[in-house]
């Protein structure tokens, strides 16, 4: 069975750009979650989406959003690129059966913002 | 709001030995899930266990063992025997009904250093 996959794996931008980061559930799961890692802030939830509804939204700035395609794959999407920016973008996905929160995780992208 | 402390930033220890990471959380609701998850340096993060709120018996799974204890919010891990490929950094994270169930609160993490 296919993990989660994401892509571009690895990616460098400049501030001011966008950049728009892809990933595909394992086959079945309708739950797809997004979270920020960096250094100084560790894993922070970005936002989760289900049946291509947000069903939850994290703490951040409107420059981050997802959206969620009737496959269940998802894209999260970040405009006006700044320093801060710069992290390991996770996602991850489940069945959503019982709705407990486990969560099968990609690799991650890695972007870095000059 | 909901809380995961992980206290033990890094930990090396050399093979063989057992080895036990903290986590202690916080939450106001009275039904939660508790998670350990491993990252290796790949990036990509491991599902090692969950546990509901209501099963506070301890779990052994080979060379893992898990203490749930409600009384001090705590839910600890321990290796036994550790291995060099145990080096990764551990996430301790917790979920509940307030914030949605597939919302993890992530402790900061535990690196992990086991050396021959």
């Amino acid at each position: 069975k296919a993990g989660v996959t994401q892509t571009p794996r690895y990616l460098i931008k400049t501030r001011g750009q966008q950049v728009t980061l892809s990933c595909s559930p394992i086959s079945g799961h309708r739950s797809v979650s997004w979270y920020q890692q960096t250094p100084g802030q560790g894993l922070q939830f970005l936002f989760e989406y289900f049946s291509e509804t947000q069903r939850n939204k994290g703490n951040f700035p409107g420059r981050f959003s997802g959206r969620q395609f009737s496959n269940s794959r998802s894209e999260m999407n970040v405009s006006t690129l700044e320093l801060g920016d710069s992290a390991l973008y996770l996602c991850a996905s489940s069945l959503d059966k019982l709705n407990t929160g486990e969560l099968f995780f990609g690799e991650g992208s890695r972007l870095t913002v000059l | 709001a909901q809380k995961v402390t992980q206290a033990q930033t890094e930990i090396s220890v050399v093979e063989k030995e057992d080895v036990t990471l903290d986590c202690v959380y916080e939450t106001r609701d009275t039904t939660y899930y508790l998670f350990w998850y491993k990252q290796p340096p790949s990036g990509e993060l491991v599902f090692l266990i969950r546990r509901n709120s209501f099963d506070e018996q301890n779990e052994i799974s080979g060379r893992y063992s898990w203490n749930f204890q409600k009384s001090t919010s705590s839910f600890n891990f321990t290796i036994t025997a550790s291995q060099v490929v145990d080096s990764a950094v551990y996430f301790c994270a917790l979920s509940a009904p307030n914030s949605g169930y597939s919302t993890l609160t992530f402790g900061k993490g535990t690196m992990l250093l086991v050396s021959p």
